[in-house]
């Protein structure tokens, strides 16, 4: 089952502008991680909010969570065509299963 | 240090063919998760293991689908007479298995039954 689920599924954007995606999960959680994958493969870990924090920043990523409604969002800022990618929100269920969402796909145009 | 290491990274076999996939986790860490991603899909989580044991194996999709883990290392994915629908790429992660870590991810195997 779903823990997270993206929106948008897919977003193009032109180089220099800010890409902002969104996560909404379904249970309690300890903490939300933000996953990026190229080319379908290996994944990355981008960064991770624990769920007494409200926000978080990591060079030009930004994490919010609202723990009220259920939801993060994942914000970069000035965008390069290097972060052409999967996106992909995660959440626990239990303690060591983490559940991911279907991602949204990222382009930035030159 | 090293990271994740799967191998092979890509495998083709006919159908009814067993595979299996071979994953090399970080060195010291405890856990370690076997997922599956159909194309252009989320990951769907398959098993995962504490040291050697199995806690969790609730997203094996079928009894074709096995799993072990040696020396709380190295693990092995065997799937027995593949079935077209097991065409995906297969993702191993580690991490320090201590609860709600990160997990860091090896490369795949991309896995194609003909």
């Amino acid at each position: 089952s779903q823990q997270g689920e993206e929106d948008p599924q897919a977003l193009s954007i032109q180089e220099g502008e800010n890409a902002t995606m969104n996560c909404s999960y379904k249970t309690s959680i300890n903490n939300l991680q933000w996953y990026r994958q190229n080319s379908g493969r290996g994944l990355v870990h981008l960064i991770l909010i624990r769920s007494n924090e409200r926000e978080k920043h990591s060079g030009r990523l930004r994490v919010t969570l609202d723990t009220s409604k259920k939801s993060s969002s994942l914000l970069i800022t000035a965008s390069r065509a290097a972060d052409t990618a999967s996106y992909f929100c995660a959440s626990f269920q239990g303690a060591q299963k983490l559940v991911f969402g279907q991602g949204t796909r990222l382009t930035i145009n030159p | 240090g090293a990271g994740v290491s799967q191998s092979p990274s890509n495998k083709v076999t006919e159908k009814g063919k067993d595979v299996e996939l071979r994953c090399d986790p970080i060195s010291g860490h405890t856990a370690l998760y076997w997922y599956r991603q159909s194309l252009g899909q989320g990951l769907e989580f398959l098993i995962y293991f504490q040291g050697n044991s199995a806690p969790d194996k609730s997203g094996l999709p079928s009894d074709r689908f096995s799993a072990e883990r040696t020396g709380g290392s190295v693990s092995t994915l065997t799937i027995q007479r593949t079935q077209q629908e097991d065409s995906a790429v297969y993702l191993c992660a580690s991490s320090p298995g201590t609860r709600y870590n990160e997990q860091f991810f090896g490369p795949g195997t991309r896995l194609t039954v003909l």
